[in-house]
């Protein structure tokens, strides 16, 4: 079945770039099908989408966090990271991956997420 | 920001019917994009529970259904089961602020 994982730094400090990455088992990353996708969840924000990413490297991202984050994928691990600079306290949330159903704009959702990890920015 | 209001919770008693609404703009819902909606109980992702307005993946049970009209969506839960009480975001795209995909606050779902 889908599986994806989470995995990356739980504590960061101010200023840090936070790097996470999304391992995908049970389906290619490569199926045309599929977008990849990094949201997070915060008491402040919400359910927050960050962008997505297609296998082909093809990347939508949330304008406003477009400045600080960079979405790769890497078909050859079946995986895929997300970039955020220059964190801050109000960037301490559970961060998810997601597959992203791209069916177009107007229909998209996400249908398999990770379990989420935690990352907690403070001095 | 872009944003799809829901109310903060709802209550109801084992074997009743509760509905949670979603509410968006003029450059989400109201312009004709796709509703999904998401059950998340504590410590754990959200699961989709309905897609492209009403249907339900493999798995969810008939008793959760969904409908959309206007700049609304609308989740219903039928017989209302104890393992129901979880929070349910409503998510779709909004064309504004250069297009992005949207979830609602969430609305608390207790079972009484």
């Amino acid at each position: 079945q889908v599986q994806l994982q989470e995995s990356g730094p739980g504590l960061m400090k101010p200023s840090e770039t936070l790097s996470l990455t999304c391992s995908v088992s049970g389906v290619s990353i490569g199926d045309t099908s599929y977008y990849w996708a990094w949201v997070r969840q915060s008491p402040r924000t919400g359910l927050e989408w960050f962008g997505s990413i297609y296998y082909s490297g093809s990347t939508n991202y949330n304008p406003s966090l477009k400045s600080r984050v960079t979405i790769s994928v890497d078909t050859s691990k079946n995986q895929f990271s997300l970039q955020l600079t220059s964190v801050t306290a109000a960037d301490t949330a559970v961060y998810f991956c997601a597959r992203h159903v791209g069916l177009s704009a107007a229909e998209d959702y996400f249908d398999y997420w990770g379990h989420g990890t935690l990352v907690t920015v403070s001095s | 920001q872009a944003l799809l209001t829901q109310p903060p919770s709802v209550s109801g008693a084992p074997g009743q019917r509760v509905t949670i609404s979603c509410t968006g703009t003029t450059s989400s819902i109201g312009a004709n994009y796709d509703v999904h909606w998401y059950q998340q109980r504590p410590g754990t992702a959200p699961k989709l529970l309905i897609y492209v307005n009403f249907n339900r993946p493999s798995g969810v049970p008939d008793r959760f259904s969904g409908s959309k009209s206007g700049a609304s969506a609308y989740l219903a839960i039928t017989d209302l089961q104890a393992e129901d009480e979880a929070v349910y975001y409503c998510q779709s795209y909004d064309s504004n602020l250069g297009g992005l995909w949207v979830f609602g606050e969430g609305t608390k779902l207790t079972v009484l």
